[in-house]
């Protein structure tokens, strides 16, 4: 399958700092990616869905103002979560599409805000 | 509301044996549909994808759509110690481009 990595894997930072997460598919381009968010014990929840070259669309309930999507080229998007706080501590997981339906997922960047 | 649902588990069988995930959608018009499996800690592997009525066989899952009952499902036959995560079933809907997740199946194959 595609390969979809995701920079970095872990990181932690304090309250009120602001992260960026980058996520790039290797082997192929992909005009979209997806940014998913899964608390312990929950499923995926998609945040956002990221297209290269215009602006992303959020999910319902999700701050466009607060989680940065950028996506400038066709093997890059990239999350700034700006502004952290403990409730934003999660596993974040981008996943990008391949043809017109099969997603692959990268890695995850386990996001913990102290 | 756009729902995926899938029972929670743990679902525990024997090595060896037949384990059988089920999941159901609430989208009519959804189009197409997948599993994935998850280790704790790591994000999703995709297992199979299915687009039609009927049964589709890879190895030792095969996947069951049955789009009158809204219902799909994961069978995995000789499991394994190794096959114990958490499955996720996913729909793409007919207006959508994103997956919607169900929250998960866990299976546990005890040896």
């Amino acid at each position: 399958g595609a390969v979809v990595s995701q920079h970095p894997s872990r990181v932690i930072c304090k309250s009120g700092t602001s992260v960026k997460i980058e996520c790039r598919s290797l082997d192929f381009q992909a005009t979209t990616m997806f940014w998913y968010r899964q608390f312990p014990k929950q499923s995926l929840m998609l945040m956002a869905t990221s297209n290269e070259g215009s602006k992303a669309t959020y999910e319902q309930g999700v701050e466009k103002d607060k989680f940065l999507i950028n996506h400038a080229s066709l093997t890059l998007s990239t999350l700034t979560v700006t502004s952290a706080h403990p409730e934003d501590s999660s596993f974040y997981i981008c996943s990008a599409r391949v043809g017109t339906d099969t997603q692959y997922f990268g890695p995850g960047t386990r996001l913990t805000v102290l | 509301q756009k729902e995926v649902e899938q029972n929670s588990g743990p679902l525990s069988v024997p090595e060896g044996a037949i384990a059988s995930l089920n999941c159901t959608y609430s989208d009519r018009g959804s189009q197409s549909f997948f599993w994935y499996r998850q280790y704790s800690g790591k994000s999703p592997e995709l297992i199979m994808s299915i687009y039609s009525n009927g049964d589709k066989e890879d190895g030792r899952f095969t996947a069951q759509l049955n789009k009158a009952s809204q219902y799909v499902s994961l069978l995995i036959r000789d499991s394994q110690p190794s096959d114990s995560a958490t499955y996720l079933c996913a729909v793409r809907n007919q207006a959508g481009t994103a997956l919607i997740f169900g929250k998960g199946t866990t299976l546990s194959v005890s040896s």
